[in-house]
């Protein structure tokens, strides 16, 4: 059972909209510590997407954004392409534990 | 160009230790802090432990905490995971992240399959 939740799988058609939630917990994400998402395409390592809640490292579309409030955050990707079906990762870090955490990832399909 | 090369796949038997390298390029490697990260197959990722850029600290999961050491050589800029005391349930892919435990991770090695097999 992972600290931060995320739904196991979302899909959407090309050109749709997404959004992927990740839920903690006041020891992580309400504490304010930064959540951060990652895309895993399949046999790769993962690669940054969103750091710092909302922003892009050079090099990722301005179609994928992220948020946060309270206790959770969520990833969004506008116009959906076939090259975006991959695993999907939050990731923060839990005070309570001492540790970084993930969650246990979302496999988006494109339909 | 920032990059995290990692050392080979490895097969090891139960009970026995593993070490993994990762070695740095393309950036100053004392200001980066380097995490491990493992994937099981088919599996999300967890995170394992954390050391600083100069060395001098560590942290580690608990999950594995007394079985896991992370090292750095700073002279050669490489980074090492050795966990010991192998169980099936550490077959994984192992990866090398630049970053620490409360930040994000921009970087990764290739990553290195451990299969932990009789």
């Amino acid at each position: 059972q992972s600290v931060l939740t995320q739904p196991p799988s979302v899909s959407g058609a090309p050109g749709q909209r997404v959004t992927i939630s990740c839920t903690g917990s006041s020891s992580n994400i309400g504490a304010g510590y930064d959540v951060n998402w990652y895309q895993q395409l399949p046999g790769t390592a993962p690669k940054l997407l969103i750091y710092g809640n909302s922003n892009r490292p050079s090099g990722v579309p301005d179609r994928f954004s992220g948020s946060k409030s309270g206790t959770s955050a969520s990833l969004a990707i506008t116009g959906l392409r076939a090259e975006d079906e991959a695993d999907y990762y939050c990731q923060s870090y839990d005070s309570s534990l001492s540790e970084s955490v993930f969650g246990g990832g979302t496999k988006l399909t494109v339909l | 160009q920032v990059q995290l090369v990692q050392s080979g796949a490895e097969v090891k038997k139960p009970g026995a230790s593993v070490k993994v390298s990762c070695k740095a390029s393309g950036y100053t490697y004392t200001t980066y802090d380097i995490s491990w990260v493992r994937q099981a197959p088919g599996q999300g990722l967890e995170w394992m432990g954390w050391i600083s850029a100069s060395g001098r600290n560590t942290n580690y999961a608990r999950k594995v905490q007394g079985r896991v050491t992370i090292t750095t050589d700073t002279s050669t800029s490489a980074a090492y995971m050795e966990l010991r005391s192998l169980t099936s349930d550490d077959t994984a892919v192992y990866y090398c992240a630049r970053g620490g435990a409360t930040s994000g991770y921009d970087y990764w090695g290739q990553g290195a399959l451990v299969t932990v097999s009789s």
